[in-house]
């Protein structure tokens, strides 16, 4: 029983670089999401997508872009990362109106 | 601006009295409201919710309130246990069209219960 997998976990980035964070869901849920959760701020909606081909914006996106070509993947990819991005990012997959099923949570420094 | 409010960054109990979560509100086209619990290094959980068309919702040892004309619920668990320590974020969201998964989230509730 998977349901929502992050990657990575962990990961430490230098100002300016990019990556993925990776989240796959084996729910057949068609409506995902990104949170970053930081200290004092609870959890803020970055990107969310309600199918595949499908996505928008959330509350906080800047510096970050997401695409969704499958039902069962939808990635975060940071441009060019910032110090500001250091954080906690959740992925959720929606099950019904405020369902949501979390990932493990990936963790983020930026230097 | 904060639509979502928990206002106490932490709380206290002993084992088996009652513990009580409370969360303000300020968006009126929020219509369902939700508690989601989070143990360290994991993802939050959905823990309980209620419809805007309701003031209470029981799920065994918990128990939702909401007070519309306030704008405030709060979370009640009796008897409260040790296993219930985490972090607990109250959720609002409009759940109609494709808005329903968009939550809006509070800065969450230490709940620490000692034994």
């Amino acid at each position: 029983n998977a349901g929502v997998t992050q990657t990575p976990k962990f990961q430490v980035l230098k100002t300016g670089q990019s990556m993925t964070l990776q989240c796959a869901q084996d729910m057949n849920h068609e409506y995902m999401s990104w949170y970053r959760q930081d200290p004092g701020m609870g959890l803020r909606l970055i990107h969310y997508s309600v199918g595949a081909g499908i996505t928008d914006q959330g509350e906080v996106p800047n510096g970050y872009n997401v695409s969704r070509s499958t039902t069962e993947d939808f990635p975060l990819r940071l441009l060019s990362a910032a110090p500001s991005q250091t954080s906690v990012y959740f992925c959720a997959s929606v099950g019904g109106p405020g369902e949501l099923f979390f990932g493990e949570g990936s963790r983020l420094t930026v230097l | 601006d904060q639509q979502v409010k928990q206002n106490s960054p932490s709380l206290s109990v002993q084992e088996g009295r009652i513990s009580i979560l409370n969360c303000d509100y300020t968006n009126s086209m929020f219509d369902y409201f939700l508690w989601y619990k989070k143990y360290p290094a994991e993802g939050p959980t959905f823990l309980i919710s209620i419809s805007s068309i309701k003031d209470k919702n029981e799920d065994g040892r918990f128990t939702v309130f909401l007070n519309k004309s306030a704008k405030h619920l709060s979370l009640h668990i009796v008897p409260s246990q040790p296993g219930d320590s985490a972090v607990y974020f109250c959720a609002a969201v409009n759940a109609g069209g494709t808005s329903y998964g968009k939550l809006t989230f509070g800065q969450g509730t230490i709940l620490t219960v000692h034994p």
